[in-house]
């Protein structure tokens, strides 16, 4: 059974930073592109980041573009999102995802909420 | 303002048949498979359709989808109370080089 489980979410002040992990179990994850998706409260589902399964790939939103890091530690199984300067609009749930382009995310964590606040 | 347009709400009686249009451009939905989201408050987002018009394992045979040229949707057959929730549909952008979504759908059982 696939499983991912994100940490790393908090409160934390506007131009600060965060890392978010992901650890994945129950599939080959070096097989796999993952993805962050986040959840903004009251305005909807929103793609943060790609990463192609050797790392080599990477995308990003363009709102999130130069301020946010994804990578990937394949012989762990753990997926990362570092996020600097963070913004009150940054604030989520954020979700690590598995899937592909074609035929979508069908496995998601249970979510880290991430809140920009002072 | 999303790429791809969705209206903000549907609604149907138990029962009847409700269906949401996602509208896009040749880059996105044009060139692409669409997928379909569906979203309970307090719970993880999940995979409702996809590639078009394929339900992974699980999602029940009242849902479908389809797509045409630009534009595609999700149909809810039989609706019930249990399918009051956010629906998204999303594709991959070959011009943004992102994956984009619409606004969501909120359907709600009268």
């Amino acid at each position: 059974e696939v499983q991912l489980l994100e940490s790393g979410g908090g409160l934390v002040q506007p131009g600060g930073s965060l890392r978010l992990s992901c650890a994945a179990s129950g599939f080959t994850f070096s097989d796999s592109a993952m993805y962050w998706v986040r959840l903004v409260p009251g305005k909807g589902l929103e793609w943060v980041s790609a990463i192609s399964s050797s790392g080599f790939n990477i995308y990003y939103a363009d709102s999130v573009r130069g301020r946010f890091t994804i990578y990937r530690d394949n012989s762990k199984n753990l997926l990362y999102l570092q996020m600097n300067n963070l913004r009150a609009e940054d604030t989520a749930f954020y979700y690590c995802a598995k899937g592909d382009k074609i035929n979508g995310w069908g496995s998601w964590g249970q979510g880290a909420l991430v809140t920009v606040s002072s | 303002q999303s790429v791809l347009t969705q209206p903000p709400s549907a609604s149907g009686t138990p029962g009847q048949r409700v269906t949401i249009s996602c509208s896009g451009g040749s880059s996105n939905i044009g060139s692409n498979t669409v997928n379909w989201y569906q979203h309970l408050p307090g719970t993880a987002p999940k995979l409702l359709m996809s590639s078009n018009n394929q339900r992974p394992s699980g999602v029940p045979d009242r849902f479908s989808g389809s797509k045409s040229g630009t534009s595609a949707s999700l149909a809810i057959s039989g609706l019930q109370s249990e399918d009051e929730a956010d629906y998204y549909c999303a594709a991959w952008d070959d011009s943004l080089k992102a994956y984009v979504f619409g606004a969501g759908t909120e359907v709600t059982v009268l």
